[in-house]
């Protein structure tokens, strides 16, 4: 079965630092890698996926994440964040060729923009 | 617009009752999932339809039923046999249909559900 183990539960960061935030992922097959972020009482929004070629993702709102094979990672990077990142963001991982298109979720990483 | 709506958006409810939250798409998706969320917890899989008239249990289905009668519609009953029903309740969809490994989900906004 597929786990993600995303490390820290929370993350503080000075306006205009850069940040990252880590995501770790066991599976012994492929695998699609996502980052979704969630504002307080709302849904997920995607900010990117990984699905194959090209190891660095770039998403929406300046994120980025590398996809690395050998570590099992698929760590989420801003180079300068802003007040309005301050949310909740989730790692996920989905089978390939499982029939289904199931998603598992990390336990998420509250990112605070301290200004 | 095209996208997912969920409602109500809070629902408060006595402790045995069941209670039903709506999921609707205007995205022609094939397939949709009902998550639960409680906190530190991430979000888990209750149940999930990957076509009309079919849907599958996720990690955690006890106490829950759903029906796909309709492609647009995915509502969740949370029945009295639901232990600790109190959390927030998320649906998502997928274009679905086997037709895209890379198949995305997309969310509704939630609906946070307390049970009293």
């Amino acid at each position: 079965a597929q786990s993600v183990t995303q490390l820290d539960s929370q993350v503080p960061v000075f306006e205009e630092a850069p940040v990252e935030l880590r995501c770790n992922y066991s599976s012994s097959v492929s695998v699609y890698l996502f980052w979704y972020v969630q504002y307080p009482n709302q849904g997920l929004q995607l900010l990117l996926k990984y699905l194959s070629g090209s190891t660095l993702v770039k998403g929406i709102n300046g994120f980025e994440a590398e996809f690395n094979k050998s570590q099992t990672s698929f760590h989420l990077r801003k180079p300068s964040v802003h007040i309005s990142d301050t949310a909740e963001y989730f790692c996920a991982v989905s089978d390939w060729g499982a029939g289904a298109n199931n998603l598992f979720f990390g336990t998420g990483t509250r990112l605070t923009v301290i200004p | 617009d095209g996208g997912i709506t969920q409602s109500p958006k809070y629902l408060f409810r006595k402790e045995g009752q069941n209670v039903t939250l709506s999921c609707e798409q205007n995205l022609n998706h094939d397939a949709m999932y009902w998550y639960r969320q409680d906190p530190g917890q991430g979000l888990r899989l209750i149940y999930y339809s990957q076509i009309v008239n079919d849907f599958q249990k996720g990690d955690i289905a006890e106490g829950y039923s759903v029906s796909r009668e309709k492609k647009e519609s995915f509502p969740l009953t949370v029945t009295s046999a639901q232990k600790n029903p109190t959390a927030f309740y998320l649906c998502a969809s997928s274009i679905g249909g086997g037709r895209e490994h890379s198949d995305t989900q997309y969310f509704g906004p939630g609906t946070r559900l307390t049970v009293l």
